[in-house]
């Protein structure tokens, strides 16, 4: 079974300071790692995934996650938020080799404070 | 940029009244997906659908849903009698493939059950 933990519900941050916000996730199988955004009363967009290859990825906005394998997370963050970076932002897990569903966490909701 | 489109962005309804929530997904995509968030909870799978077919279900996903694509464009959720418990919003999702493939989601419809 398959479970993502987001341990800040909510993280408020200055502008032009860095944020990270944190991902956990629990699996048996090896899984494919995903970050997306809402913004109010929109969809959720894709930020930035992990299939394979560098631990490291970038995504979209200036955001960017590390995969640590050994600790099972894979935390997001961005050197310098912008008023526009508030929304609420979720991390999924997909199993590489069974099914079609994500399992997501609950979410975390970041505010930019001016 | 294309994007997945679903009506109403909100709905309101008596107990034990059907509900059908329209998506309109990504015109090249082959999978489909419905989710749903309950406010305060995880964004939870209900069901994909590919070749006209439920490829996969979640336990939630039991009599009182059904799942169709009625024309080329198309993809419904019904829920034949509603419960209270069926009060959340609900996302519908499209991929061109599957495994490590990025989901995109629609805005959500909020289903509000009285």
């Amino acid at each position: 079974a398959q479970s993502v933990t987001q341990l800040d519900s909510q993280v408020p941050v200055f502008e032009e300071a860095p944020v990270e916000l944190r991902c956990n996730y629990s699996s048996s199988v090896s899984v494919y790692l995903f970050w997306y955004v809402q913004y109010p009363n929109q969809g959720l967009q894709l930020l930035l995934k992990y299939l394979s290859g560098s631990t490291l990825v970038k995504g979209i906005n200036g955001f960017e996650a590390e995969f640590n394998k050994s600790q099972t997370s894979f935390h997001l963050r961005k050197p310098s938020v912008h008023i526009s970076d508030t929304a609420e932002y979720f991390c999924a897990v997909r199993p590489t080799n069974t099914g079609n569903q994500f399992y997501f966490g609950t979410g975390t909701s970041l505010t930019v404070i001016p | 940029e294309p994007e997945v489109t679903q009506t109403p962005s909100h709905q309101v309804t008596q107990m034990g009244q059907e509900v059908i929530l329209r998506c309109v997904p990504i015109s090249n995509h082959l999978y489909f997906y419905w989710y749903r968030q309950i406010l305060g909870q995880k964004v939870e799978f209900l069901v994909s659908f590919y070749n006209n077919e439920i490829s996969e279900k979640s336990e939630i996903f039991d009599d009182q849903f059904s799942v169709e694509r009625p024309d080329g464009s198309n993809f419904t959720l019904k829920i034949r009698s509603t419960k209270l418990e069926d009060s959340a919003m609900y996302f519908c999702a499209s991929s061109e493939a599957t495994r490590g493939d990025t989901q995109y989601f629609g805005p959500g419809t909020r289903l509000t059950v009285l």
